[in-house]
C-alpha cells in the first residue's frame, strides 16, 4: 500500500464548475498537508498549506484535512481554463521528508 | 527574487552513459532537495541537504547516483552509468529552513535514456 493515494484522473470539467480533488494516506504521523499545482513542463508550485485538521480558504481554493479519516481535499470554485494542470497532494510529519501523491491531471474546458 | 535554477533543461543519452545535472537554489535557502519524477507519478525524494551536509539519502540508488553540495550553495546530481528506468524529470527544490518549511521547485531537467 502506498503511503499517499491519489486518483490520477484525468478529470475534465466545464469552465465554472466546482472541482473536488482528493487524497488518502496511511501514515498517522503526517501533520503538514500541501497541494501543489504543476503546469506542463514546469516544476510544482505550492498552492495551499495546512497544518493538522481543518479548512483553509484562499480565493477560489479551499483545502480540507480530516485526520480522523486520513483524507484531504482541495476544492476549486468557479474553475477557469488557467486552472488546467496536474494537482499534487503532499504531506509530511515535520522533520520527515515530503511524500507526494501521484497527481491528478485536470482540464477545464471553456 | 530569483527562483531555483536548473540546467540543462533537457538531456538525451544512451544507457550506460553518464550525466550530470546542476541546481542553484534560491539565495539564502539552507535546505536543498533533489527529486525524481517519473512520467505520471509524483516527485520522489532522492536526497536532501542541509547546508552542505546530507540529511536524507535513503532513496538514492547509491550504486549509480551521487550528489554533492559543495560550499552549501549550488548542487550537482550525477548518474553513472544510466539505465533506461532513469528516464524521468529531475527536480531540484530549496527551502529556507529544514523541516516542514515551504519548498520551492525549479523547472526540472528532463532526462531520456535510450
Amino acid at each position: 500500500q502506498k503511503e499517499v493515494e491519489q486518483d490520477p484522473g484525468p478529470l475534465s470539467v466545464p469552465e465554472g464548475a466546482i472541482v473536488s480533488l482528493n487524497c488518502t494516506y496511511s501514515n498517522s504521523a503526517f501533520q503538514y498537508f500541501m497541494w501543489y499545482r504543476q503546469y506542463s513542463r514546469k516544476g510544482p508550485e505550492l498552492l495551499m498549506y495546512t497544518y493538522s485538521s481543518g479548512n483553509k480558504e484562499d480565493g477560489r481554493f479551499t483545502a480540507q484535512v480530516d485526520k480522523s479519516s486520513k483524507y484531504i481535499s482541495l476544492f476549486i470554485r468557479d474553475s477557469q481554463p488557467s486552472d488546467s494542470a496536474t494537482y499534487l497532494c503532499a504531506m509530511s510529519g515535520g522533520a520527515q521528508k515530503l511524500v507526494f501523491g501521484q497527481g491528478t491531471r485536470l482540464t477545464i474546458n471553456p | 527574487e530569483a527562483g531555483v535554477a536548473q540546467s540543462p533543461r533537457y538531456k538525451i543519452i544512451e544507457k550506460r552513459q553518464s550525466v550530470a545535472f546542476w541546481c542553484n537554489p534560491i539565495s539564502g535557502h539552507a535546505t536543498l532537495y533533489w527529486y525524481q519524477q517519473i512520467l505520471g507519478q509524483g516527485p520522489k525524494l532522492l536526497i536532501q541537504f542541509q547546508n552542505n551536509g546530507v540529511v536524507d539519502d535513503s532513496q538514492l540508488p547509491k550504486d549509480r547516483f551521487s550528489a554533492e553540495r559543495l560550499k552549501g550553495v549550488d548542487s550537482t546530481l550525477k548518474i553513472q552509468p544510466a539505465k533506461l528506468e532513469d528516464s524521468a524529470v529531475y527536480l531540484c527544490a530549496s527551502s529556507l529552513e529544514f523541516g516542514a518549511d515551504t519548498q520551492y521547485f525549479g523547472p526540472g531537467t528532463r532526462l531520456t535514456v535510450l
